[in-house]
């Protein structure tokens, strides 16, 4: 079946501007999360969502991140305001499971974003 | 210091060569350990859980030493298409998000 799809797969945009990042997830899946990995880093962790549950944001590195998701699927990241730093692969994960431990987290392929 | 540490390599390693990976991990309250591997300018990929008993998975063997806060995976018979980068990955109870080590690279080579 597809897996997790991410759009756009790559953008480039100037300091200060707006970006959006979308990420569809697995149909069924009711965990979604959004990581980023900038050159050379570990993935690090940003916005967590389960179901209809109250999101864990503990990951949002500013005030400038936030995120929604939409119906219990689609979701969409928006940074404002860009800056150089912002530079990352910004990966989407979705998993379904009965309990924490069983958890498999699948990833999309990620939003290569550049800012100039 | 980072949650989780490895050493980024890389291991250059000639095929049918067996490598081990090693990584450490910082909070006593991580309960779930994972190895995950990417592929250059892919998506991280589940390669296998790691268990308490330690578990195999054809050519791959993790071990979990929690009393060290240690990890380790053990690559038998080297392919060439097992060059990757190899993600420690840790879980912290009562947390779903997953905590990354920055990878340790490896270069299988014929």
């Amino acid at each position: 079946g597809a897996g997790v799809s991410q759009s756009p797969s790559n953008k480039v945009t100037e300091k200060g501007k707006d970006v959006e990042l979308r990420c569809d997830p697995i149909s069924g899946h009711t965990a979604l999360y959004w990581y980023r990995q900038s050159l050379g880093q570990g993935l690090e962790f940003l916005i967590y969502f389960q179901g209809n549950s109250a999101p864990d944001k503990s990951g949002l590195p500013s005030d400038r991140f936030s995120a929604e998701r939409t119906g219990g699927s689609v979701s969409t990241l928006t940074i404002q305001r860009t800056q150089q730093e912002d530079s990352a692969v910004y990966l989407c994960a979705s998993s379904f499971s009965l309990t924490r431990e069983q958890e498999t987290q699948y990833f999309g392929p990620g939003t290569r974003l550049l800012v100039l | 210091r980072k949650e989780v540490e490895q050493d980024p390599g890389p291991f250059n390693v000639p095929e049918g060569a067996t490598v081990a990976f090693n990584c450490t991990y910082s909070n006593s309250a991580s309960q779930s350990f994972f190895w995950y591997r990417q592929d250059c300018r892919k998506e991280p990929k589940l390669l296998m859980s790691v268990y308490s008993s330690g578990n195999e998975d054809g050519r791959f063997t993790a071990q979990l030493n929690r009393a060290s806060q240690y990890i380790s995976l053990l690559i038998r018979d080297s392919k060439l298409s097992d060059s990757a980068t190899y993600l420690c990955v840790v879980r912290q109870a009562g947390r779903r998000a997953l905590t990354f080590g920055s990878g340790t690279r490896l270069q299988v080579q014929p």
